[in-house]
């Protein structure tokens, strides 16, 4: 079935520090698989930060980048300089290019910025 | 205004008692998902339903039941709750053509003793 690996546990950065949290994916479906990156931040439920469904392509939200790399299967969150809001969980995650809207998670990267 | 809730948000139950977990959502999507979080595991899917009296069975229904009354309301059942169900439970809703973007609620924290 399809599989979302990403940075596991939690990743400490200090304010204005550049952040990477690492997501490679495989997927078994024909096509290749839709990907979305979604931040949980404290006491709230999950959102949506970004999705790219064109392979090759960049999405962007908030600072946050995201680049589509068939070649690697990778899905690499990256932010130039993290704010202490940016402290939440991010999850990798991806769904077949296909009818089913079922979406397949990562276990969450827990981001910490420190002041 | 939040587009999907959830209730409770914290629950205490003890081993072999009934539960159940509500959801809401005004968005007016058809899909509708539940999914519990525990360490060292993603969001994995329980049930998920198409439309109001429609369920189906995610990656891991064992001990599971759902309800889609309507459009707008979908239940997670725990007909004998036993503490390895103990986990933080999250709806979402979504539509087919907003290529599998899902929207979530806040969460329920469930414990069972």
């Amino acid at each position: 079935g399809d599989s979302v690996t990403q940075t596991e546990g939690q990743v400490t950065v200090s304010e204005s520090k550049s952040l990477i949290i690492n997501c490679t994916y495989s997927a078994t479906s024909i096509g290749y698989p839709n990907l979305f990156w979604y931040v949980r931040y404290p006491g709230e439920g999950l959102q949506l930060l970004l999705k790219v469904i064109t392979a090759g392509q960049k999405g962007s939200s908030r600072g946050f980048e995201a680049t589509y790399n068939k070649e690697a299967t990778s899905f690499h969150l990256q932010k130039a300089s993290v704010q202490e809001s940016d402290s939440a969980v991010y999850y990798c995650a991806l769904s077949p290019n296909s009818a089913g809207n079922k979406l397949t998670f990562g276990i969450g990267t827990r981001v910490l910025v420190r002041p | 205004e939040a587009a999907v809730t959830q209730s409770p948000r914290n629950k205490v139950a003890v081993t072999g008692g009934k539960v159940t977990l509500s959801c809401n959502q005004t968005n007016n999507h058809n899909n509708m998902y539940w999914y519990r979080q525990d360490t060292g595991h993603g969001l994995r899917l329980i049930h998920y339903s198409y439309g109001a009296g429609s369920t189906e069975k995610g990656d891991i229904p064992d001990g599971y039941k759902a309800s889609r009354p309507s459009q707008e309301n979908f239940s997670l059942i725990l007909e004998l709750a036993t503490p390895s169900q103990t986990s933080v439970y999250f709806c979402a809703s979504g539509e087919l053509g907003d290529q599998d973007t899902q929207y979530f609620g806040p969460g329920t924290r469930l414990l069972v003793l």
